[in-house]
């Protein structure tokens, strides 16, 4: 079974930076690529951007609204899947999720950015 | 992006009546090589994460009831609750996952009349 816990989400100022993690197990976690998505309070659902495995030279692409702030990346030796966020704003307060390729989901970590 | 397009926004079925949503893409999300359409729908309830119910337009998750079904192909999709209950109060998405940039349809929201 498909497991993905997510954590290290809380509370951050504007301006401030909080990394996510994500642990996978139950899958090939090396051989897969990887996303994460984000739910504002009483919205719906934003791609936030993904990450290749090593065959595709581990590659990250970014949704616009995050694209040179927010930074994607994985530690296949111990199946952890990060989310960097750097200058956060008021309007990145969400739960993210990361989930596969294959469409399976964690359950969430809540950021919320304010001051 | 490709910009999904769900309709309605809500609507309100009596206990065990027919449900239907429906999904449009602004381009299509089939792809012929493998005549795949790259759409999943997902129910989420209130503080929980969404739950995959449909993959492939029409591939039910293991585990999901039979009575959601889903159809459609290349731009539009539909899902159907064949008989309502009460537990499927939630509200629904469609996703394409055909291009690297996933989008989302807005969201319906499903409840009993």
């Amino acid at each position: 079974e498909v497991q993905l816990v997510e954590s290290g989400g809380g509370f951050v100022k504007p301006g401030g930076s909080l990394r996510l993690s994500c642990v996978g197990s139950g899958f090939n976690f090396t051989n897969g690529w990887m996303n994460w998505v984000r739910q504002a309070p009483g919205k719906g659902l934003e791609w936030v951007g993904r990450i290749k495995n090593k065959d595709a030279g581990w590659r990250a692409d970014y949704a616009a609204p995050v694209k040179g702030r927010f930074t994607i990346s994985r530690d296949d030796s111990t199946n952890t899947l990060y989310l960097t966020m750097n200058t956060l704003e008021t309007e990145d307060t969400a739960v993210y999720y990361c989930t596969t390729e294959t469409l399976s989901w964690g359950q969430g970590a809540l950021v919320t950015v304010s001051s | 992006d490709i910009v999904m397009t769900q309709s309605p926004d809500s609507l309100a079925v009596s206990l065990g009546e027919r449900a239907t949503i429906n999904c449009k893409s602004s381009q299509s999300v089939l792809y012929s090589s493998n005549s795949k359409n790259y759409l999943a729908w997902y129910q989420q309830k209130p503080g929980q994460p969404p739950n995959l119910l449909i993959y492939w337009a029409s591939t039910r998750e293991s585990g999901v009831p039979d009575r959601f079904s889903g159809s459609g192909s290349g731009t539009d999709f539909t899902l159907t609750i064949r008989s309502l209950q009460a537990e499927d109060v939630a509200v629904y998405y469609c996703q394409q996952y055909y291009s690297t940039r996933w989008t989302f349809g807005q969201g319906t929201k499903v409840e009993i009349k």
